[in-house]
């Protein structure tokens, strides 16, 4: 059960787009339309910000997207700002249990 | 107003046992499929295990590192949630999210640091 591969970091200057992979297996990702991301500030709990791999809760703006090709999920962010330096997660259903990603650093310049 | 607030961490040596403690109000807790989520200090998150609703079975999982050692179980009469670790392991320390949620719907508590060190 080991996390689903993102990069440790990612970086755009305001205004810019971003996107985020996150890269299971057949077992995972690419088994289930049940990929989230999950948006978490330094000392806080994690926020939903993408479901079933590509819908947004009500009250995240439609700068987030997500979408999934075979076993790699993406989360692109476009229009950055400033409040949207976070870490990122990644989370797949995987049958009985689920999996995260080792998380995103995303800085905005 | 969703609310699951954990509380029971502490301090505790290698070998020994804590059980953890969520509460949760705001929403119809016996309907809910529960979840532990931990975070190792400046590390990500990774899914501890989850139990289901009692109409839906009750049944739990677990994430490899803690199956056998740890225990998820419910209180529907007191909309709480538990998880007992045994035979803890220094690699445990870490802050121990409670949380639920389906679809659109997401609640997590606010943690409790759980250091397991001798």
């Amino acid at each position: 059960q080991s996390a689903l591969t993102q990069p440790r970091s990612v970086s755009g200057s305001p205004g810019q787009s971003v996107t985020i992979s996150c890269t299971g297996t057949s077992s995972d990702v690419g088994g289930y339309n049940y990929v989230s991301w999950y948006q978490q500030h330094p000392g806080k709990a994690p926020k939903l910000m993408i479901y079933d791999v590509s819908k947004r809760p009500s009250g995240v703006p439609d700068r987030f997207s997500g979408s999934k090709s075979g076993n790699t999920a993406s989360l692109t962010i476009s229009g950055l700002q400033a409040e949207d330096e976070a870490d990122y997660y990644c989370c797949s259903y995987a049958g009985s249990y689920k999996r995260f990603g080792g998380g995103t650093k995303l800085t905005v310049l | 107003e969703v609310q699951l607030v954990e509380s029971g961490g502490g301090l505790v040596k290698p070998g020994g046992s804590l059980r953890l403690s969520c509460a949760a109000s705001g929403f119809t807790f016996s309907n809910a499929w529960m979840s532990w989520v931990r975070q190792a200090p400046g590390k990500g998150l990774e899914w501890v295990g989850r139990i289901k609703s009692k109409t839906d079975g009750g049944t739990t999982d677990y994430a490899a590192p803690v199956k056998g050692r740890f225990t998820i179980s419910r209180d529907d009469s007191k909309n709480t949630l538990y998880l007992q670790m045994n035979s803890l392991k220094t690699e445990d320390t870490a802050v121990y999210y409670c949380t639920t949620g389906y679809g659109d719907v997401d609640y997590w508590g606010q943690g409790t640091l759980v250091t397991v060190s001798s």
